[in-house]
């Protein structure tokens, strides 16, 4: 069974740092493209960053870049999100979605992590 | 980055009855090269994660009922929910999934039962 677990969210001053994890098991980590997508509270979904399966490239939302960095190690079958300089507006819960078919169609989700930023 | 604007922000249907929520893009998401349009479509229901139902604008995944479909090119798409049943209710999203990222999706559509 697909199992995604993400971690690290938590109440973090503006300007402060975190650094979500996504737990995956149940299939075969390094062979997925892998992404995080957010949800501010009451409001939509937005996709954040997403990293191919060797780590070799990687793309962000225009908001994060230079802010935040995504990774990953094959060999801990995990995902990271690593969030420095940290706004108000990025308050949200954090996804970790596997891309299935090919890139972009994410299929199994996470139950997301609740990132709180204190202004 | 191609903007997905979707219609209308809420719906409410009798159960039994039809659903229909729109999605438009601005800009087509039709790769003519393979001639598929590349655009998703999400389920959210309240306290739980997405969960994908449709890819490449109409392939159902697997495991969910037929009575969800996706239609539409280029830069207009449709997911209909035909005899609509009280664990419908949700908030459906469009995604379009062209080239590389950004993938934007739609603001997001409120379904309830009338």
């Amino acid at each position: 069974e697909v199992q995604l677990v993400e971690s690290g969210g938590g109440l973090v001053q503006s300007g402060g740092s975190l650094r979500l994890s996504c737990a995956a098991s149940g299939f075969t980590f390094s062979s997925y493209w892998m992404t995080w997508v957010r949800q501010a509270p009451g409001k939509g979904l937005e996709w954040v960053a997403t990293i191919k399966q060797d780590g070799s490239e990687k793309y962000y939302l225009d908001s994060v870049k230079g802010r935040f960095t995504i990774s990953r190690d094959n060999a801990k079958n995990s995902l990271y999100l690593q969030m420095n300089s940290l706004r108000a507006e990025d308050t949200a819960l954090y996804y970790c979605a596997r891309d299935g078919q090919r890139l972009g169609i994410s299929d199994y989700w996470g139950q997301g992590t609740l990132v709180t930023v204190s202004s | 980055d191609i903007v997905m604007t979707q219609s209308p922000d809420s719906l409410a249907v009798s159960l039994g009855e039809r659903a229909t929520i729109n999605c438009k893009s601005s800009q087509s998401v039709l790769y003519s090269s393979n001639n598929k349009n590349y655009l998703t479509w999400y389920q959210q229901k309240p306290g739980q994660p997405p969960k994908l139902l449709i890819y490449w604008a109409s392939t159902r995944e697997s495991g969910v009922p037929d009575r969800f479909s996706g239609s539409g090119s280029g830069t207009n798409f449709t997911l209909t929910i035909d005899s609509l049943q009280a664990e419908d209710v949700a908030v459906y999203y469009c995604q379009q999934y062209y080239t590389t990222p950004p993938y934007t999706f739609g603001q997001g559509t409120k379904l309830e039962i009338k």
